[in-house]
C-alpha cells in the first residue's frame, strides 16, 4: 500500500483480555518499530524488526507485551492479560534500508491503534 | 540516562511571526536528530534531521532547526507561521550507539497553536 496501515484504529476491551493490534508496512521496507504513546509519557520505543535479524525487544515493558513480523511483512503486536495503563495509542512505523533514509531514523509511521482498556 | 526534553508543553504564535519550538537532549557520542509532526488524529510525518555536516537543515513546509552542538539543543524553526502549522511536535534522537537505527528517544511532544 501507500502508506503504513494499522489495524483495528480503536479498540476498547475489559482488563484482564487480550488484544492484537495489527501493523501492515510500506512495501518494501525491510525495518518495523512499534511505538506506544501515552499521556504524559510521549512516545516510548517497544519492539525493533530489521530483516529476518533477531528483533529488538529492549522496548517492551512486561512479558505481556509480544510482537512478530510473519514473512517479513505484516506485525502483530499482542498484549496478554491486558491493564487499565496498557490504553494508549501503538503506533506502528516502518523504513527502508535503501536510499537516503536508510538507517537514519526517518520512519513512516501509521494512523496507530487507540487502545482503551476499561 | 539519555533524554530528550522539550521544555514547553504548548507555543502560542500570531500567524506570520517567526516561531520556535525548544528541543535539547542529553545524549552520549554524536547522535542524530529529528522533529516529527503530529496533526490531530494522524500518525506521525517526518519534518527533518540533522546527521552531520552544516547545522542548520531545512526540512518540510518551510521548517529549519539549527543544531548546536554546545548546547545540546535542535530548536526548529521557521520565519512566518501558517495556521496550518498547529500541531503537535516531537523532537527525537537516534543515539549513536543504536547503530543509527529508527529506534529513537523522543521528546514529550509540543503543542503549537498558531492564531489567525
Amino acid at each position: 500500500g501507500a502508506g503504513v496501515s494499522q489495524s483495528p484504529s480503536n479498540k476498547v476491551t475489559e482488563k484482564g483480555k487480550d488484544v492484537e493490534l495489527r501493523c501492515d508496512p510500506i512495501s518494501g521496507h525491510t525495518a518495523l518499530y512499534w511505538y506506544r504513546q501515552s499521556l504524559g509519557q510521549g512516545l516510548e520505543f517497544l519492539i525493533y524488526f530489521q530483516g529476518n535479524s533477531a528483533p529488538d525487544k529492549s522496548g517492551l515493558p512486561s512479558d505481556r507485551f509480544s510482537a512478530e513480523r510473519t514473512g517479513g511483512s505484516v506485525s502483530t503486536l499482542t498484549i496478554q492479560r491486558t491493564q487499565q495503563e496498557d490504553s494508549a495509542v501503538y503506533l506502528c512505523a516502518s523504513s527502508s534500508s535503501l536510499g537516503r533514509a536508510a538507517n537514519t531514523g526517518e520512519l513512516f509511521f501509521g494512523e496507530g491503534s487507540r487502545l482503551t482498556v476499561l | 540516562a539519555q533524554s530528550v526534553a522539550q521544555p514547553e508543553d504548548q507555543v502560542n504564535v500570531a500567524e506570520g511571526n517567526p516561531l520556535t519550538v525548544k528541543c535539547t537532549y542529553s545524549v552520549s557520542g554524536n547522535p542524530y536528530l529529528f522533529w516529527y509532526v503530529q496533526y490531530p488524529n494522524r500518525g506521525l510525518q517526518f519534518l527533518l534531521k540533522y546527521i552531520t555536516g552544516d547545522n542548520l537543515v531545512k526540512g518540510s513546509y518551510g521548517f529549519e532547526a539549527e543544531f548546536n552542538k554546545s548546547q545540546t539543543s535542535f530548536h526548529l524553526k521557521k520565519p512566518s507561521a501558517l495556521v496550518s502549522d498547529s500541531a503537535l511536535y516531537f523532537c527525537a534522537v537516534s543515539p549513536a550507539y543504536s547503530g543509527n537505527t529508527g529506534k529513537l528517544i523522543f521528546g514529550q511532544g509540543t503543542t503549537l497553536q498558531v492564531k489567525p
